[in-house]
């Protein structure tokens, strides 16, 4: 079984259109994050999610808004979208949130291209 | 601010041989785990081995080891016997503050020649 899946793995669409990313652990974990890849391989927080209340939001254009409908499920919506959202998004989960001493485990990522 | 430095983009290794990938971090936490994760060419951030900062014991995963020099927050992976698969981006890694996000290094890029 999958431990973090992401959908769709592949996105390409045109600018000003919205999307959604979706994410789902079934590791149990409490924590889920949106990390984003830069054409450059940067990675990068943008938010995290400990059972269903936002956590972390790290200076991201009001445009992106994750949702957490569930502490297993964690989505990514994008209005509006814009030629720098091109990246790899990734989805991970941890058993807890704010902790140093535990373990992320990515998804497979999303690679979003706006065209 | 917390950093992740990975200082070579790029290194090279031939089949069976071993390379050691190397990382400095800044953090004020003083019990934390450093990570490095494996990303090939499928883009699928691979955990490939953790370091408890409280051990003094380097840890150990087959054929990835890791070299963890607390002072000097130094936290390099030697990959011994060299293979095929091993070729890809290594990102180390280490958490921030109270929050738990993780701070990327900038990856180094491993060519494994045979």
């Amino acid at each position: 079984d999958t431990a973090v899946s992401q959908t769709p793995k592949y996105l390409v669409t045109q600018m000003g259109n919205d999307k959604s990313i979706k994410c789902e652990q079934n590791l149990g974990h409490d924590t889920m994050y949106w990390y984003k890849q830069d054409s450059k391989k940067f990675l990068k927080i943008m938010f995290s999610y400990n059972n269903k209340e936002l956590i972390i939001n790290e200076t991201v254009p009001n445009r992106f808004s994750p949702k957490s409908p569930d502490k297993a499920h964690l989505n990514l919506h994008i209005n509006s979208l814009e030629l720098g959202d091109s990246a790899v998004y990734f989805c991970a989960s941890s058993q807890r949130s704010g902790s140093t001493i535990d373990t992320q485990y990515f998804g497979p990522g999303t690679r979003l291209t706006v065209l | 601010a917390q950093t992740v430095t990975q200082s070579q983009p790029e290194m090279s290794v031939q089949e069976a041989e071993t390379v050691t990938l190397s990382c400095t971090y800044d953090t004020s936490e003083s019990d934390y785990y450093l990570f490095w994760y494996k990303q090939p060419p499928s883009r699928q951030m691979i955990l490939v081995i953790r370091q408890e900062a409280y051990k003094q014991q380097n840890a150990t995963e087959n054929r990835f080891s890791v070299n963890f020099q607390k002072a000097a927050k130094s936290f390099s992976l030697k990959i011994s016997d060299s293979q095929l698969g091993d070729a890809a981006m290594y990102f180390c890694a280490c958490p921030s503050g109270n929050t738990g996000k993780l701070i990327f290094g900038q990856g180094t890029t491993l060519q494994v020649k045979p």
